[in-house]
């Protein structure tokens, strides 16, 4: 069954640092993976996506995250943190089907 | 693209109140997604409709909750006598057809509150 596992449900970094938020996943197929960002009171918004391709995808707002089958991760980063960057990640998995699996979600906080 | 809208925003009523939630998807999406999120943890997916059938749902919808996508455009998600553990986010989410590669669209969300 798949499964998606975010290790650290709060990260804290001040504001000009590495942002890594971490990602495992368990697939038994070929897995499509996201990313997704949730503001306060808002609904989840798209970050990037990884489904074929380039193991190393690009998203918005400076974020990238690499597919790396071997660790089974997809791992978020962004070279440099802003102030705006604070908010709840969620990284997903796309299941036969069609459904999204969601991990629990990592806040990241931004210190300036 | 106007997005996916839902309302209300918000919902406070009293334990035992029956409530109904709106989603409007974006036009051209088939598929019409409806998760529950509660604090601190990722959505949870309840059901979903691929035009107007209603092909799955989730052992967290009790027959307390119903879904309804009438002529495959907006949907409703009712839930009949509250309870507390009802209080969560509940956020919809449209997709185009039958394609698994692609993200998910959200609205921004219905927050219920039982008092």
């Amino acid at each position: 069954a798949q499964s998606v596992t975010q290790l650290g449900s709060h990260v804290s970094v001040s504001e000009g640092a590495l942002v890594l938020l971490r990602c495992n996943y368990s697939s038994s197929v070929p897995p499509y993976l996201f990313w997704y960002v949730q503001y306060p009171n808002q609904g989840l918004q798209l970050l990037l996506k990884y489904t074929t391709g380039a193991t190393l995808v690009k998203g918005i707002n400076g974020f990238e995250a690499e597919f790396k089958k071997s660790e089974t991760s997809f791992h978020l980063t962004k070279p440099s943190a802003h102030m705006s960057d604070a908010a709840e990640y969620f990284c997903a998995v796309n299941v036969p089907g069609f459904k999204t699996i969601f991990g629990a979600g990592t806040r990241l906080f931004v210190k300036a | 693209d106007t997005g996916v809208s839902q309302n209300p925003r918000h919902k406070i009523t009293k334990r035992g109140q029956n409530v109904t939630f709106r989603c409007d998807p974006i036009s051209e999406h088939n598929r019409l997604y409806w998760y529950r999120q509660t604090l601190g943890q990722g959505p949870e997916f309840l059901t979903y409709f691929q035009n107007e059938a209603q092909l799955e749902k989730s052992r967290l919808l009790s027959d307390r909750f119903s879904a309804e996508r009438p002529k495959g455009s907006f949907s409703t998600l009712e839930i009949q006598r509250t309870e507390q553990g009802d209080s969560a986010m509940y956020l919809c989410a449209s997709s185009p057809d039958g394609v698994s590669n692609q993200p998910q669209h959200f609205g921004d969300g219905t927050r219920l509150s039982i008092l």
